[in-house]
C-alpha cells in the first residue's frame, strides 16, 4: 500500500515568516494529494489539494507544489499568522483511486507572535 | 445542515466490553470512512464504504467491524475492547471521494 512520510514533525516560525512542510510518497500511481489542517481539539479540514496533472496550486497565502518524478509534494504558507498554528496533515491517494487516501503523521506548526 | 455527526463524544470502556460508534451525515455523500488518531501516528484508516451496503478494510481493521445499512449512517463496532483501542475516532464522508468532511470525533478510553 501507499506510504507517506511527512517532515518536520514540529515547526516554529515567527509571525510573518514562511513555513514549508514536505511529504514524500511511495506509490507512483498516486494522483490526488490533499492537505488538511487540524486546530487543537477540532476536526481536520481540507485547506488545499492538488491532482497529478498539476505541478503547483495557490490559494491566497497557501500553495502546494508536486514533483511526481521525485514523488514528493510540499505545502507553503507565506506571511504566517497566529491563526495558522495547528497540525497539518498531507495525504496521498495510492493506486486505489482518490477515494481512499493515506495520511502522513502530521506537522505541528507554531506561529510565534 | 448538521454535516457529519458522531455519537457518543466520549466513552470509557473496560477491557472486553463492546460498543458501537455511530456516524451520521446529511449531505447525501456516497463515501464514508472511519479513522483513528493516535499521537504521532496521524490518521489511520480503519474501514471505509463507497456506498450503501458496501464496506472495505483500511490500514488497521483488526478488532473492528462496520456496517452501512443506510446511506447516511456508518457504524463502527468494537466486539471486545482492548487498551490498544484507546484513541480518538473520526468519521468522515465525501461526495465524490476527494474532499473529506470530518465529524467532531469520539474520544474512547479502554481500561
Amino acid at each position: 500500500g501507499e506510504n507517506v512520510e511527512q517532515h518536520p514533525s514540529t515547526l516554529s516560525v515567527q509571525e510573518g515568516d514562511s513555513a514549508v512542510i514536505k511529504c514524500t510518497y511511495s506509490d507512483s500511481a498516486s494522483n490526488y494529494f490533499p492537505w488538511y489542517k487540524q486546530e487543537l481539539g477540532k476536526r481536520p479540514q481540507l485547506i488545499i489539494d492538488i491532482r497529478s496533472n498539476v505541478g503547483e496550486k495557490k490559494d491566497q497565502r497557501i500553495a502546494v507544489t508536486l514533483n511526481k518524478t521525485a514523488k514528493h509534494f510540499s505545502l507553503h504558507i507565506t506571511e504566517t499568522q497566529p491563526e495558522d498554528s495547528a497540525v497539518y496533515f498531507c495525504a496521498a491517494s495510492g493506486s486505489g483511486g482518490y477515494q481512499k487516501v493515506t495520511f502522513g503523521t502530521g506537522t505541528k506548526l507554531q506561529v510565534i507572535p | 445542515n448538521a454535516g457529519v455527526t458522531q455519537t457518543p463524544k466520549f466513552r470509557v470502556l473496560k477491557t472486553g466490553q463492546s460498543m458501537t460508534l455511530l456516524c451520521a451525515q446529511d449531505m447525501n455523500h456516497e463515501y464514508m470512512y472511519w479513522y483513528r488518531q493516535d499521537p504521532g501516528m496521524g490518521l489511520r484508516l480503519i474501514h471505509y464504504s463507497v456506498g450503501e451496503g458496501t464496506t472495505a478494510k483500511g490500514e488497521v481493521p483488526d478488532g473492528y467491524n462496520v456496517s452501512r445499512l443506510k446511506k447516511q449512517n456508518f457504524l463502527l463496532g468494537l466486539e471486545s475492547a482492548a487498551p490498544s483501542q484507546t484513541s480518538v475516532y473520526f468519521c468522515a464522508s465525501s461526495y465524490r471521494g476527494d474532499e473529506q468532511f470530518f465529524g467532531p470525533g469520539t474520544r474512547l478510553t479502554v481500561l
